[in-house]
């Protein structure tokens, strides 16, 4: 049984450039969330999705979009990237129609972005 | 949501027990506490989770007082591997919300 698949594992790109992280969730699972984790900090939250649909948004700001398949896939998209968006991007997933937070989280090994 | 606070780092030797503890004073009555596990470059791994008493699985126990404002994760006969940042979590299951990390507490094992 494949665990939450993160790709790519690591990712370089310019100021100013658009990227595209993608996640699969552990088989079974519905909800997607996404978290920054910037070095020597704890995650993030940014968003999580449920039905295909953001459920629950963090504080970050509208560059950081997402989207969920039908197949409960999903995807973070991040516009006009800037130095501070640097990070580890993590993808979680779990079984709790979006509403449990005591569900356990599945985390991904994330893909390490670095923008120059 | 409930703000946590564990200690920024802890040492310890191999084969000893290591015990860490979260406060978490504004603990909701449907809240659970959870803790993580993460190594460097990899994602958080789920410990263990309990609600209120005693919770032990293969890896760690999970002490919960009465009133719930605090909690201990212990480690029994730690060994090098157990280095990593540990994670104290406390969640509702409110629809909405979302699980939320604090700084977590770094764990150094030295044989």
């Amino acid at each position: 049984d494949a665990g939450v698949t993160q790709s790519p594992t690591h990712l370089i790109k310019t100021r100013g450039q658009q990227v595209t992280l993608r996640c699969s969730p552990k088989s079974g699972h519905d909800t997607v969330s996404w978290y920054q984790q910037a070095l020597g900090q704890g995650p993030q939250f940014i968003f999580q999705y449920y039905e295909e649909e953001e459920r629950q948004r963090g504080n970050f700001p509208d560059r950081f979009s997402g989207h969920q398949y039908p197949n409960y896939s999903s995807e973070l998209n991040v516009n006009a990237l800037l130095l501070g968006d640097s990070a580890l991007y993590l993808c979680a997933s779990s079984f709790g129609r979006g509403q449990r937070t005591n569900e356990k989280l599945f985390f991904g090994s994330g893909t390490q972005l670095s923008v120059l | 949501l409930a703000k946590t606070t564990q200690p920024i780092s802890m040492d310890s030797y191999e084969g000893q027990e290591v015990n860490i503890t979260c406060s978490h004073n504004n603990i909701a009555t449907n809240d659970y506490i959870t803790w993580y596990q993460q190594f460097p470059s990899q994602g958080p791994r789920f410990i263990i989770q309990g609600y209120k008493t005693k919770v032990t699985n293969e890896v760690a126990s999970l002490f919960i007082p009465a009133d719930r404002k605090s909690s201990t994760l212990s480690l029994p006969r730690v060994s090098l591997s157990d280095t990593a940042v540990y994670y104290c979590l406390v969640g509702s299951n409110q629809a909405g919300t979302a699980l939320i990390f604090g700084k977590g507490t770094t764990l150094s094992v030295s044989s």
